[in-house]
């Protein structure tokens, strides 16, 4: 079964950097049949998808985001990471990675989820 | 981008009984290429992340109850709860992933009437 676990700070200063971590159990990071993405909820509000990378190291961001956001993966670590840049209270929100499964080089689902990691941008 | 709306917000239904969720994309989400919509289903219950329960529409996800179905095609989709369960009180969310950004419905809030 595989596990995401997520590691980072649950606090952030206003204009500083979040940066959260997700370390996967298996090697599946390494392979052309996954990618990985990041999705954030403020606190009793819906879903927002962040962005996502392949394994080889294309990304994919959100436009509401993307001069923010930068996600990595270092598939020799088995692990992927997010940065948002000058964070404020809006960015305030529980953090997820997920895995997004390719089918026969189709993309489906976010099949699995981190545990969550609420980020809160507060001085 | 892709708007999705679903509709209701919240769906009160009681035990043993059928309940429905609508979820409207902006534009088709079938990708020609395989034939497939790339809508998803996900179930979200309190303080944990969400589960996907449906992809492409109307694939179940391994391990998910037959009582959960999608169907739809294009830029209208529907999950259906055949009979409602007392653990299936969560908030449901569809995501479509045709197109960055990946967007995600508004969700439903599904409780026991």
């Amino acid at each position: 079964q595989l596990q995401l676990q997520q590691s980072g700070p649950g606090l952030v200063k206003p204009s500083e950097t979040l940066s959260l971590t997700c370390s996967v159990s298996d090697d599946s990071s390494s392979r052309s049949t996954y990618y990985w993405g990041w999705v954030r909820q403020p606190p009793g509000k819906g879903l927002e998808w962040i962005g996502s990378i392949y394994y080889s190291g294309n990304t994919y961001y959100n436009p509401s985001l993307k001069s923010r956001v930068t996600i990595s993966v270092d598939t020799s670590k088995r692990h992927f990471s997010l940065n948002l840049t000058s964070v404020t209270a809006a960015d305030t929100a529980v953090y997820y990675c997920a895995r997004h499964r390719l089918l026969t080089g189709f993309l489906v689902g976010l099949d699995y989820w981190g545990q969550g990691t609420l980020v809160t941008v507060s001085s | 981008d892709i708007a999705v709306t679903q509709s209701p917000d919240s769906l009160a239904v009681s035990l043993g009984e059928r309940a429905t969720i609508s979820c409207k994309s902006s534009q088709s989400i079938l990708y020609r290429a395989n034939n497939k919509n790339y809508l998803g289903w996900y179930q979200q219950k309190p303080g944990q992340p969400p589960k996907l329960l449906i992809y492409w529409a109307s694939t179940r996800e391994s391990g998910v109850p037959d009582r959960f179905s999608g169907s739809g095609s294009g830029t209208d989709f529907t999950l259906t709860i055949s009979s409602l369960q007392a653990e299936d009180v969560a908030v449901y969310y569809c995501q479509q992933y045709y197109s960055t950004p990946y967007t995600f419905g508004q969700g439903t809030k599904l409780e026991i009437k």
